[in-house]
């Protein structure tokens, strides 16, 4: 069964340079959320997207943004990054809220390593 | 305040051997989802089983189960007949306020289990 696809895998930026991470969500999955997990931490939400639109905000910086697009996937931006930006950035999808579940399936995740 | 809390920071069980996880929540919404993901050392978040706050049975999943006490706002899961590679972290999420739009997940600390052959 296909999966949550995100890229890159890896990634490695200096202090204050910028970050753009993708998602590509289940097929027919018209939610997509962004979580960010610390080292040693549990998964923090960041942003919500339903039907192409915000749907909800978490503990996400200014310095991020994000977006879903028509095909649904979605891409999150990251600007002046900082040392804290450090993390595994997940990615995760839901089918459509008629369906039986809403089960969050998530993605692999981009481990992003700011220097 | 912490919504959910998981009380085991890490676990040691025998191969073969049965392990409870434990998970307990807070909400004062009636209408919530309970999930279980195992995170191994690669870090890829695997989902592992769902109990809805209406559902009137357990949930299983093969060798999961969740020991659902809505009274006592627990969600434990079980894992039967363990194995050497559910060596992994294992956390504990809530979802509130179904049909209400996308809703996030909200984690515990997690339980980092360790099955011994």
């Amino acid at each position: 069964a296909a999966g949550v696809i995100q890229s890159p895998r890896h990634l490695i930026k200096e202090k204050r340079e910028t970050a753009t991470l993708k998602c590509y969500p289940i097929p027919r999955h018209d939610t997509v959320y962004w979580y960010q997990q610390g080292p040693g931490q549990d998964p923090q939400f960041l942003i919500s997207f339903y039907e192409k639109m915000q749907s909800d905000k978490g503990s996400i910086p200014d310095r991020f943004s994000a977006q879903q697009f028509s095909d649904y996937h979605s891409e999150l931006n990251m600007s002046s990054l900082e040392l804290g930006d450090s993390a595994l950035y997940f990615c995760a999808s839901s089918p459509p809220r008629d369906s039986f579940t809403d089960t969050q399936y998530f993605g692999p995740g981009t481990r992003l390593t700011v220097l | 305040a912490q919504k959910i809390t998981q009380t085991q920071p890490g676990m040691f069980v025998q191969e073969k051997e049965a392990v409870t996880l434990d998970c307990t929540y807070d909400t004062s919404d009636p209408s919530y989802g309970l999930f279980w993901y195992k995170q191994p050392s690669s870090g890829e978040m695997i989902f592992l089983i769902y109990q809805g706050s209406y559902d009137q049975q357990n949930a299983t999943e093969g060798r999961y189960s969740l020991n659902f006490q809505k009274a006592r706002k627990s969600a434990n899961l079980v894992i039967s007949a363990s194995q050497l590679g559910d060596s992994a972290m294992y956390f504990c999420a809530m979802r509130e306020q179904a049909n209400q739009g996308a809703q996030k997940l909200v984690f515990g600390q997690g339980t980092r289990l360790t099955i011994n052959p």
